[in-house]
């Protein structure tokens, strides 16, 4: 156990559809990253946070936004959702914006109909 | 950009050595992780190269040359365990400290 939560664990929605998911880093941790990994593209980052403002884009569509809290949990807000969304979605929390491990939660696993 | 290339698929048997091999094309190198994933679960961290030599943590060890751009990641004493995916990532300046990966290499052990 990493320590990182994550929630839901799995989420079937359709497509069209906007959907949230939540990241609580580990205690004390100020970084959180989101990544996506889907099978054939493999495990893509997607945004990084550090202590509320946003640090980093990856491969992140227009049509995803994510936020950091004052209390440090994240939110990965996906909408207008398609069939290609669906996918693994893991966070992943570092103690400081220069730390080099990162801790991942168990990811949430997202399947758009 | 960014490349990173490693083997898809590995098998070996308990108790052997594997070697598992990545190379990487990047901008602004600034370090070199492998991280261990199995199906369905979170990645979790093997070891982490920004000098060129050998680090070694109990059965696993990891390489690094930046000349070359090369990695790999050694397996001692395979376990059934070892089956897993490993993923080979770099740090480069132009993503901060985000992660990049490789797509991974499946390893099978067999008894």
């Amino acid at each position: 156990d990493s320590g990182v939560t994550q929630t839901p664990k799995h989420l079937i929605t359709a497509t069209g559809q906007r959907v949230t998911l939540r990241c609580s880093p580990r205690s004390g941790d100020l970084s959180v990253y989101w990544y996506q990994q889907s099978l054939d593209q493999g495990l893509q980052f997607l945004i990084h946070y550090y202590n509320g403002e946003e640090r980093a884009k990856g491969n992140i569509l227009e049509r995803f936004s994510a936020q950091q809290f004052p209390d440090l949990h994240s939110e990965l807000n996906l909408s207008s959702l398609e069939l290609g969304d669906s996918a693994l979605y893991f966070c992943a929390s570092s103690p400081l914006q220069t730390s080099y491990e990162q801790y991942f939660g168990p990811g949430t696993r997202l399947t758009v109909t | 950009g960014q490349n990173i290339d490693q083997p898809t698929e590995m098998t070996a048997t308990e108790g052997a050595i594997v070697q598992i091999n990545c190379t990487y094309q990047t901008s602004g190198f600034n370090g070199l992780f492998w991280y261990q994933q199995h199906a369905g679960e979170a990645p979790t961290f093997l070891s982490y190269n920004v000098l060129d030599g050998l680090e070694e943590k109990g059965r696993f060890s990891s390489f690094l040359s930046r000349s070359k751009g090369y990695s790999y990641l050694l397996l001692k004493e395979l376990q059934m365990k070892d089956s897993a995916s490993y993923l080979c990532a770099v740090r480069d300046e132009q993503a901060g400290t985000a992660l990049i990966f490789g797509k991974g290499t499946t390893l099978s052990v067999s008894s």
